[in-house]
């Protein structure tokens, strides 16, 4: 069975402050998605990495799937309140099997 | 804005009760899913169709029957459901199966769904 482990589950932090939520697996994924999900709405996506070391930036939110393609990060650079949300990373595990990562709930507190 | 649509938002239902929660969407995926997640979980896969035939049952009891009329609609149908069934239930769609860009998976707003 493929896991993705995801850390920290929680973190609570100032605004203005630097951050990074981690995705570890001992599995290859061949893509991995990171989503924020709002209390009561579907996860929203983020970004899709696909290629082993590719880093994407979003305004000040930065994604890399590691070069084995195991693992990924998320780093938000000068967090405002705005980000607060529950963060989501899946693997693709095949036949279109999405492994998801327990979460981090985030919050900013201004 | 999500390109996914599911409808209802919200659904309260008896448990004796046989209701159908539908998804609609209009990007010419190939492939829909429906997931469920509880409270403070991820979600959890329960079905994948792919050009409109099943391809993966989660050992979903039978109390949910999904359907796929077409290539844009997917339909969830409900029946003697238990208060433990009670979450948010999202509907997704993907380009397709396979592909460089073909797993990206793109999720509905969800239909909240309470057994009583």
């Amino acid at each position: 069975t493929q896991l993705l482990e995801q850390s920290p589950q929680f973190l609570s932090i100032q605004e203005g402050e630097n951050l990074t939520v981690y995705c570890n697996s001992s599995s290859v994924f061949s893509s991995l998605q990171w989503y924020r999900q709002e209390p009561g709405e579907g996860p929203v996506l983020l970004v899709t990495v696909v290629t082993g070391g590719e880093v994407k930036k979003l305004k000040r939110l930065t994604f890399q799937f590691g070069d084995a393609r195991k693992d990924s990060s998320l780093h938000i650079t000068a967090a405002q309140p705005g980000d607060t949300g529950l963060y989501l990373c899946a693997g693709a595990a095949g036949a279109q099997k999405l492994v998801f990562g327990q979460g981090t709930r985030l919050t900013i507190n201004p | 804005d999500t390109e996914v649509t599911q409808t209802p938002k919200h659904l309260v239902m008896g448990m004796t009760n046989k209701k159908s929660l539908k998804c609609e969407q209009h990007m010419g995926h190939r492939a829909m899913y429906w997931y469920k997640q509880k409270a403070k979980k991820p979600p959890e896969l329960m079905f994948v169709y792919s050009y409109e035939k099943l391809s993966i049952n989660e050992s979903v009891p039978s109390r949910f029957s999904p359907e796929c009329p077409n290539s844009s609609l997917l339909n969830l149908h409900l029946h003697a459901l238990q208060p433990e069934d009670s979450a948010l239930y999202l509907c997704a769609s993907s380009q397709a199966l396979h592909g460089p860009s073909g797993n990206t998976i793109y999720f509905g707003e969800g239909s909240w769904l309470t057994v009583v």
